[in-house]
């Protein structure tokens, strides 16, 4: 079955770096379209990015657009997220997410399990 | 950005109640609109896509309808299991926006 395993989630400091990675398995990695979605400390969901499965399509949110990359590599079956100048308001726990299909005109249909990322001085 | 307002933000139900959830979009986004379930501490789980199209081993207790700028959520017959926090969310090719979420609690 799907399974998506996230990691490289960390305590960093405010203006910090980190790179989170998803791992995927039990399925065709490159048909579908990946995400990253964020929630807050007792707050709800928000998109963060993803990337078609060609990786020729990308979206991010406002919130994050020109400090955070995503990519993929098809062949290694794994997601990224590479998180520059980060902020408090950057402190959330992250999902990996899988497309339903490769384009993003369909919804997520599976989660990681998230991972941690705490942004304080 | 489209903007999706949930209604309302918390709910408390009855074991056996039925339950409604509105989602009201900023602007037409047609029948790009899922729900999904989240627990405390667990990842969300897709209940329903396009609408009104139940995901895959989702009880049919739960349904979706609407399209253009108004959705509802239901739950026919609240069951145990199901007391949780529920969130809409539009997506397309160019943006995804979630709702605010409704926590739906015991009465």
């Amino acid at each position: 079955q799907v399974q998506l395993v996230e990691s490289g989630g960390a305590l960093v400091k405010p203006g910090g770096s980190l790179r989170l990675s998803c791992a995927a398995s039990g399925f065709r990695f490159s048909d579908y379209y990946m995400s990253w979605i964020r929630q807050a400390p007792g707050k709800g969901l928000e998109s963060v990015s993803y990337m078609t499965s060609s990786g020729r399509d990308i979206y991010y949110a406002d919130s994050v657009k020109g400090r955070f990359t995503i990519s993929r590599d098809n062949a290694k079956n794994s997601l990224y997220l590479h998180m520059n100048s980060l902020t408090a308001e950057d402190t959330a726990v992250y999902f990996c997410a899988k497309g339903k299909g490769s384009y993003g005109s369909v919804p997520v249909d599976s989660w990681g399990q998230g991972t941690l990322v705490t942004v304080s001085s | 950005d489209i903007q999706m307002t949930q209604s309302p933000s918390t709910l408390s139900a009855s074991v056996g109640g039925r339950v409604t959830i509105t989602c009201r979009a900023s602007e037409n986004i047609n029948v790009l609109l899922a729900w999904y379930q989240q627990k405390p501490g667990k990842a969300p789980k897709l209940l329903i896509y396009r609408a009104s199209t139940l995901e895959t081993g989702v009880p049919s207790r739960f349904s979706g309808s609407g399209s253009g700028t108004e959705f509802n959520f239901t739950i026919s017959s609240l069951q145990p299991d199901d007391f949780a926090t529920y969130y809409c969310q539009h997506y397309n090719r160019y943006s995804r926006t979630f709702g605010q979420g409704t926590k739906v609690d015991i009465k």
